[in-house]
């Protein structure tokens, strides 16, 4: 079926270490994969997409892994930083332009 | 202004009343979402508008539920005969069409509380 979810509600972090975001899905038919960062009373910001054939793709300060063996997500944000707080959001793209948000995972840095 | 525009920021009304919220999407963008948030969910899928395409309505809750978008740009969401569970924040996107990727660009939403 089409769902996408999240393994942690929460994740805290040390100001200046490395968090890890992980996210499960369903649908092996899904063409793009993508994060979106939400901060509180805002609407979700884009922040970085991979591509179904695609294992890895980097971007400034944030590396997101794909893992079509286990259908796994993963977003990294290197060097965390007070403005990284925010609800992160993995959501999936299966070609039609609709996309399938999860949950959401609530990241908090701890100055 | 650059983004989309969502208004009203808040709204409040009495269960059984109409309201009406609306979408300005970025120029040139043709294709319009609308998603619904419940505190602390994620986005819920509502309707979908592609250029001059019939919408893909899939996602509306029910049939008090419905979206116009006129002259391919400004849209409007029409929530009939209000019920509590209709609190939430409903959230707009435009994005550039045929790029097919994932890359949607949000308004600030639009905060309904049903009382």
């Amino acid at each position: 079926g089409e769902s996408v979810g999240l393994h942690l509600p929460t994740l805290s972090v040390q100001e200046g270490d490395n968090s890890i975001i992980n996210c499960a899905y369903s649908n092996s038919a899904s063409d793009y994969f993508i994060w979106y960062k939400q901060e509180s009373g805002k609407g979700p910001q884009f922040i970085i997409d991979i591509r179904s054939n695609m294992d890895k793709r980097q971007g400034q300060r944030v590396t997101v892994l794909l893992n079509k063996t286990v259908k796994h997500l993963s977003l990294q944000i290197a060097a965390t930083q007070p403005g990284d707080s925010a609800v992160y959001f993995c959501a999936e793209n299966f070609g039609n332009e609709k996309l399938t948000f999860g949950t959401g995972t609530r990241l908090t840095i701890i100055p | 202004g650059a983004g989309v525009s969502q208004s009203p920021s808040n709204k409040v009304t009495e269960k059984g009343k109409d309201v009406e919220l609306r979408c300005d999407p970025i120029s040139g963008h043709t294709a319009l979402y609308w998603y619904r948030q419940s505190l602390g969910q994620g986005l819920e899928f509502l309707i979908y508008f592609q250029g001059n395409s019939a919408p893909d309505k899939s996602g509306l809750p029910s049939d008090r539920f419905s979206a116009e978008r006129t002259g391919g740009s400004v849209s409007t969401l029409t929530i009939q005969r209000t019920q509590q569970e209709d609190s939430a924040v409903y959230l707009c996107a435009s994005s550039f069409s045929g790029r097919n990727t994932g890359e949607l660009f949000f308004g600030e939403g639009s905060r309904l509380t049903v009382l």
